[in-house]
């Protein structure tokens, strides 16, 4: 069965610290991983997307990993901030880059 | 700008009442999803659709119906066999993946509709 799991459910930080989140699953055939922030009340926005052959890629502060031997990959956040507070969603694709698996998210806040 | 919008954001419904949310997008995505959140759980698919005229039941269609008769708009409706409708509804779209193009899945904002 097609999953994602993500770890931790929850996380809590002070503003400034770094974390990490991780994603694992059992999509075959793999197509691509993304990751999504998505702020309380809002849609998700695209972060960061890798394929097969990427194994890492940054978008400022966030910095995503993929080991596609394992399946598994983490978002590591660097000088958190406060408004990095929200829900992260992994999500691995399939045939042609559809058949979108959604992982429960992370829901991370920030404290000051 | 190009993107997906949504409406309404807020929704209440009686129960016994048939609702449609709109979702428009100006990306020229040929496939558009439904997705509905509940707290703690991840996106469950409800329909998409990959083409004008066609679409496809997701894993929980029981309760909803869409339409696609144009490329930029999918409309779902939550009718009043939804057992449990209140929820917050994503509306998505994506191109085809190729050279050119990731078949990035882009979101709209999401409607939150409370029954009643």
């Amino acid at each position: 069965k097609n999953q994602v799991e993500q770890s931790p459910q929850s996380l809590i930080i002070l503003e400034g610290k770094n974390c990490t989140l991780q994603c694992n699953y059992t999509v075959s055939p793999f197509s691509n991983l993304r990751w999504y922030k998505q702020d309380t009340g809002r849609g998700p926005v695209s972060l960061t997307i890798m394929t097969f052959s990427e194994n890492t890629k940054s978008n400022g502060r966030y910095t995503a990993t993929l080991d596609a031997d394992t399946k598994q990959s983490s978002l590591h956040i660097t000088a958190s901030q406060l408004s990095d507070s929200a829900s992260y969603i992994c999500v691995v694709s399939g045939y042609y880059g559809q058949n979108f698996v959604f992982g429960p998210g992370t829901r991370l806040s920030v404290l000051p | 700008d190009g993107g997906i919008t949504q409406s309404p954001k807020y929704l209440f419904r009686k129960e016994g009442q048939n609702v449609t949310l709109s979702c428009e997008q100006n990306l020229n995505h040929d496939a558009m999803y439904w997705y509905r959140q509940d707290p703690g759980q991840g996106l469950r698919l409800i329909y998409y659709s990959q083409i004008v005229n066609d679409f496809q039941k997701g894993d929980i269609a029981e309760g909803y119906s869409v339409s696609r008769e144009k490329k930029e708009s999918f409309p779902l409706t939550v009718t009043s066999a939804q057992k449990n409708p209140t929820a917050f509804y994503l509306c998505a779209s994506s191109g085809r993946q190729g050279a050119e193009n990731t078949g990035e899945l882009f979101f709209g904002e999401g409607s939150r509709l409370t029954v009643l």
